[in-house]
């Protein structure tokens, strides 16, 4: 079984440029997460979804985030336009209908210069 | 917000030691989880925990839900070098829907 994958790995952008993050879940997983790492910080939720809704966007930072899951399969979180606080490690995770635990794809680096 | 307290924050140990690290919160959680990152890579689900008290192993690793659902503790026995890597407790309480509240994290390091 495939786990989850992010596209890109690493993403270098300018401030004020527009940078599209993607997520695959693992198949067959209703909820999948977005998580933002930034250095020397803990790791944060930022938005949660049950197929195609959001369930809960309480960790977004603000309206230059865009999160959507179309046809509840893959999720794009789109950050527009880039500021130099963006930077850091976008996790996406995803878990079964039921369960708590929830399983990470590897990340993407996203810096803003 | 809601912040966990993990410790210690790094450990160097020599091949073959124990190690325990533990994590803290300053109210009640009803779920524990441990993971594991290994450098350029997500972090990897080590063990769940779900009722006070619970005590869970998965191979060398052992990790314990604490009776006042305020804490959790990690051990890994007989530590490997394949061991490295930093470890988080995450967890979630009663409200706060399924996102999960992070450690920051604890460093480990094995001297073969």
């Amino acid at each position: 079984e495939a786990g989850v994958t992010q596209f890109p790995s690493h993403s270098v952008i300018e401030k004020g440029q527009t940078v599209t993050l993607r997520c695959d879940p693992i198949s067959g997983h209703d909820n999948l997460y977005w998580y933002r790492r930034v250095m020397g910080k803990e790791i944060k939720f930022l938005l949660h979804f049950v197929k195609e809704s959001k369930q809960d966007e309480s960790g977004m930072p603000n309206n230059r985030f865009l999160a959507e899951r179309t046809g509840g399969t893959y999720s794009t979180l789109k950050v527009q336009p880039a500021e130099l606080e963006d930077s850091g490690v976008y996790f996406c995770a995803s878990s079964p209908g039921t369960y708590y635990e929830q399983y990470f794809g590897p990340g993407t680096r996203l810096t803003v210069t | 917000g809601q912040q966990l307290n993990q410790s210690p924050q790094s450990m160097f140990i020599q091949e073959g030691e124990d190690v325990s690290m533990n994590c803290t919160s300053s109210s009640i959680f009803n779920t524990w989880l441990w993971y594991k990152q290994d450098p350029g890579e997500g972090p990897v689900l080590l063990i769940a925990l779900y009722k006070a008290g619970e005590l869970t192993s998965n191979g060398r690793l052992t990790a314990q839900f604490g009776t006042t659902r305020k804490d959790s503790f990690l051990n890994i026995s007989a530590s490997i070098p394949s061991d490295v890597g930093i470890y988080f407790c995450a967890g979630t309480y009663a409200g706060n829907n399924r996102k999960l509240i992070w450690g920051l994290g604890t460093s480990l390091a094995v001297n073969p």
